[in-house]
């Protein structure tokens, strides 16, 4: 069945410091693929998609893309800040709009 | 605009009673509707999701059960709860073509 396979945490950088979290998935067909990011104390808020292969989200300076040939999804920042400490949860949603997420990748920026 | 109740909020019941939890979704029509159970420390395990009235996919086996008796109500129940029963639920909705989901602020039961 479908799945999304995440980086374990917790990742701990220092501000400013570039940030990469991995995400990888199995699916059948051509899934839609996501970002969702959880802030301390608050739920779940969609971060960046993409819908089909070679596409680039991107939000807050944020960016993924889609590679198909990897089946990956990887998270990259330039330049994390303390605010962008926060849980974050790769996703994927299928033809059935089945929507499934990885196990989540804590983010720990200190100043 | 659109909104998702979730209630409640949190719920604590002994081990063997019955299960009722409620999401309703405001503001859009036929959305796809989600309950997923989310462990602490863990991700988000995807329960039930429904597309339609009365069409609802189980993707844990368990001792739970969903019911969409109308467009935009999903319900997860139980006829009897077990102390593994016990975690964090959340309720989610998404429009078909656009795949972002909106979540409800989730339900804490534990079942003693």
């Amino acid at each position: 069945g479908d799945s999304v396979t995440q980086m374990e945490g917790p990742v701990t950088l220092s501000e400013e410091a570039f940030l990469t979290i991995n995400c990888t998935y199995t699916a059948t067909g051509y899934p839609s693929l996501f970002w969702y990011v959880q802030y301390p104390g608050e739920g779940l808020q969609l971060l960046l998609k993409a819908t089909k292969a070679d596409d680039k989200g991107s939000n807050k300076g944020f960016e993924a893309t889609y590679r198909k040939e990897t089946t990956s999804f990887h998270l990259e920042k330039g330049s994390v800040q303390v605010s962008d400490s926060a849980v974050y949860f790769c996703a994927l949603m299928d033809s059935s709009y089945k929507l499934i997420f990885g196990s989540g990748t804590r983010l720990l920026v200190r100043p | 605009s659109q909104t998702i109740h979730q209630w409640p909020a949190t719920l604590v019941q002994p081990v063997g009673s019955p299960l009722s939890l409620e999401c309703t979704v405001e503001g859009t029509s036929n959305p796809n509707l989600y309950w997923y159970r989310q462990a602490a420390g863990r991700g988000l395990q995807l329960l039930f999701y429904s597309v339609g009235i009365g069409q609802i996919s189980s993707e844990v086996p368990q001792n739970l059960s969903a019911s969409r008796p109308q467009d935009r109500q999903f319900i997860l129940s139980s006829k009897k709860l077990l102390l593994s029963d016990s975690g964090f639920y959340l309720c989610a909705w998404s429009l078909s073509g656009t795949g972002e989901a909106f979540f409800g602020q989730g339900t804490r039961l534990t079942v003693v």
